[in-house]
């Protein structure tokens, strides 16, 4: 079975500094996709940026982008220059060939940018 | 611009009533999901469809039943609803490729009392 897993419940970090979220995840699988996913205070869940398990490549999207640690299952989310409207509750989610094209979400981590 | 609306966008629904949440897509899309969110917990997959007139159980589909007379059309329904099935409701979308990314719909917050 997948799993993915947020342990950063909330950060607080100061307008314009870059952000690290962290995700890890368990599969048995050898082709799986991750992505990261963005649900803003109205509550709309927005897609920001993947990672396909067989690209050594960190993905980059605009001020996104990725660190891709696959021997550590880990997939950690980088915001530079923050600003106050990347404040939201920021989900890792993983996909695999094999399930059936479910996505398994973690837990999500509320990210707070101030000035 | 591709879609997935979900209506009503919230309800107050009676224990033991039934409650049917629907969610329309102009995507095109093969695959249609309902996911639950409450807090703490992510979002957890309650049903799931690959294709029209056809339905697959998710990871906590105890209590809910699902349709997908269409594929446009996806809905999920609660035959008895219960105070714990008090929760945001999200619809979704995705392309038959396992790196397609999901639309999601504005979810729908269900209040049971």
């Amino acid at each position: 079975a997948q799993k993915v897993t947020q342990t950063q419940t909330s950060i607080s970090v100061m307008e314009k500094t870059t952000v690290t979220m962290d995700c890890v995840y368990e599969t048995q699988d050898s082709s799986y996709f991750l992505f990261w996913y963005k649900q803003t205070a109205s509550g709309e869940i927005v897609f920001l940026i993947r990672q396909d398990s067989y690209k050594k490549e960190n993905a980059t999207v605009g001020h996104y982008s990725l660190n891709f640690q696959k021997p550590k299952s880990s997939i950690g989310l980088i915001i530079t220059a923050t600003q106050i409207e990347d404040s939201a509750v920021y989900f890792c989610a993983m996909r695999v060939a094999s399930s059936g094209q479910k996505l398994v979400f973690g837990q999500g981590t509320i990210l707070k940018v101030y000035l | 611009e591709a879609a997935v609306t979900q209506s009503p966008r919230s309800k107050v629904a009676v224990t033991g009533g039934k409650v049917t949440l629907s969610c329309h897509q102009t995507n095109n899309h093969d695959y249609m999901y309902w996911y639950r969110q409450d807090t703490g917990h992510g979002l957890r997959l309650i049903h799931y469809s690959y294709v029209a007139d056809s339905t697959e159980k998710g990871d906590i589909p105890d209590g809910y039943k699902a349709s997908r007379p269409s594929q446009e059309n996806f809905s999920l329904i609660l035959e008895l609803a219960s105070l714990s099935q008090t929760a945001v409701y999200f619809c979704a979308s995705t392309r038959d490729r396992a790196n397609s990314d999901y639309t999601f719909g504005s979810g729908t917050r269900l209040l049971v009392i």
